[in-house]
């Protein structure tokens, strides 16, 4: 099976600007969840999908939002981009809402 | 509040010697207990679950309700362990947030 595939891997932006990052769950999983990865903050839970619902979310500004669509797959986005949100923007799916998560490889998102 | 407690961001380690990463949680109930490894240049991966009670690379993790603590051992490091390790329990099924990871201990391996 493929794994956990996140577009783009690397993406540079300026303050004020909007991204989207898109994920592809393994075949099957229906959860996908995203987190934030900073060297300070280590993981942080940004948002869970589930059968294309937002299960949870976690405790970031209304800037961050996401979808999943009817094929499981998922998108982030962030507006109004500020330096602060420079992170590695992980993707992973599991096939329930419980137990073991799959990982992408990550969006670098670099805000100048 | 912190959740999940990673108390060492670095960790070095003599190969040879043991390794004992240590992970306490403040959480009601059960959670599953997870740990997860980042090896360098390589994805995000589980390395073991409590549940499962198995060594994964020589690893084990001991759940101590009593203490709270869900803690990484491995009697006799090997230079190939050098890596990124978060503790994360599923607290999914109490009505929040997915797994929820620690900080994250960097673990060095001295030749």
């Amino acid at each position: 099976k493929a794994g956990v595939t996140q577009t783009p891997r690397y993406l540079i932006k300026t303050r004020g600007q909007q991204v989207t990052l898109s994920c592809s769950p393994i075949s099957g999983h229906r959860s996908v969840s995203w987190y934030q990865q900073t060297p300070g903050q280590g993981l942080q839970f940004l948002f869970e999908y589930f059968s294309e619902t937002q299960r949870n979310k976690g405790n970031f500004p209304g800037r961050f939002s996401g979808r999943q669509f009817s094929n499981s797959r998922s998108e982030m986005n962030v507006s109004t981009l500020e330096l602060g949100d420079s992170a590695l923007y992980l993707c992973a799916s599991s096939p329930k809402t419980s137990g073991e998560l799959f990982f992408g490889e990550g969006s670098r998102l670099t805000v100048l | 509040a912190q959740r999940v407690t990673q108390p060492e961001k670095l960790l070095s380690v003599f190969k040879g010697a043991p390794v004992e990463l240590k992970c306490n949680y403040s959480y009601s109930g059960s959670p599953e207990l997870f740990w997860y490894v980042q090896y360098s240049r390589q994805r995000l991966q589980l390395l073991l679950r409590h549940i499962s009670r198995e060594s994964i690379k020589g690893f084990t993790a001991d759940l101590n309700k009593g203490e709270t603590s869900f803690h990484l051992k491995k009697p006799f490091a090997q230079e190939e362990d050098s890596a990124m390790y978060y503790c994360a329990p599923d607290i999914s099924n109490f009505g929040n947030e997915k797994l929820t990871f620690g900080t994250g201990t960097r673990l060095t391996i001295i030749p």
